[in-house]
């Protein structure tokens, strides 16, 4: 099983602060999938496929990386960003697994 | 509009069943693997099992191999998690979620509460 550790766990940053999630893979993946979620909703897909953003986000987000490590970026951060994101993976065979989850707060 | 809506959670003894239903609308749904993902209080999201479009490839966390039997109904546009012999450590949200090709979860349910207490 491909374990996805993400760091850091918790963080705080002010408005229009750059923030950086990392998620790194215990082995190789071929692509990284993000999710935002809100306290008491259901998780949204926020980046597919490493890098495309979901229908609706803001281009103030992005995704990078590859092989064992991944990177979901904001480059300025808004207070409608406080959440917390989960990194996802698919190998080629199950099962798929997520990252224990980074909860971004605003200062 | 896609919509994922699931049902049948509650509270159970441990060892005893529940079936959970997930009625999808808005999408075709026998074009589209789905899958049931779990969230316990508190804690992150995990994986619990994957259905292929047609139902005859099953996949499932170690955790619930041989306990959970995931299915479909194309017809009536349902995904349902039959969960027997219950644990403790299985109380959770499950939410239905739509599969796309590269693995990722594009649409959620708003999720069901499973209670398993004595």
């Amino acid at each position: 099983e491909t374990v996805l550790t993400q760091s850091p766990t918790t963080t705080a940053a002010s408005p229009g602060e750059k923030v950086t999630i990392t998620c790194r893979a215990s082995s190789s993946v071929s692509y990284m999938h993000w999710y935002q979620q809100k306290s008491g909703a259901s998780p949204k897909l926020w980046i597919y496929d490493t890098s495309k953003l979901a229908s609706g986000v803001p281009n103030r987000f992005s995704g990078s990386g590859s092989g064992t490590s991944y990177s979901l970026i904001i480059s300025s951060i808004e207070t409608e960003d406080a959440a917390t994101y989960y990194c996802q993976q698919k190998s080629s065979d199950p099962p798929m697994t997520f990252g224990g989850g980074t909860k971004l707060e605003l200062k | 509009e896609v919509q994922l809506v699931e049902s049948g959670g509650g509270l159970v003894q441990p060892g005893r069943s529940l079936k959970l239903s997930c009625a999808a609308s808005g999408f075709t749904f026998s074009n589209y693997g789905m899958a049931w993902v779990c969230q316990a209080p508190t804690k992150g999201l995990e994986w619990v099992a994957s259905i292929s479009t047609g139902g005859g490839n099953t996949y499932y966390r170690d955790s619930v191999k041989g306990r959970f039997t995931i299915s479909r109904d194309n017809a009536k546009n349902t995904l349902y998690l039959q969960m027997d012999s219950l644990r403790s450590e299985d109380t959770a949200t499950y939410y239905c979620a739509r599969h796309k090709n590269s693995g990722y979860f594009d649409y959620w349910g708003q999720g069901v509460m499973v209670t398993v207490s004595s």
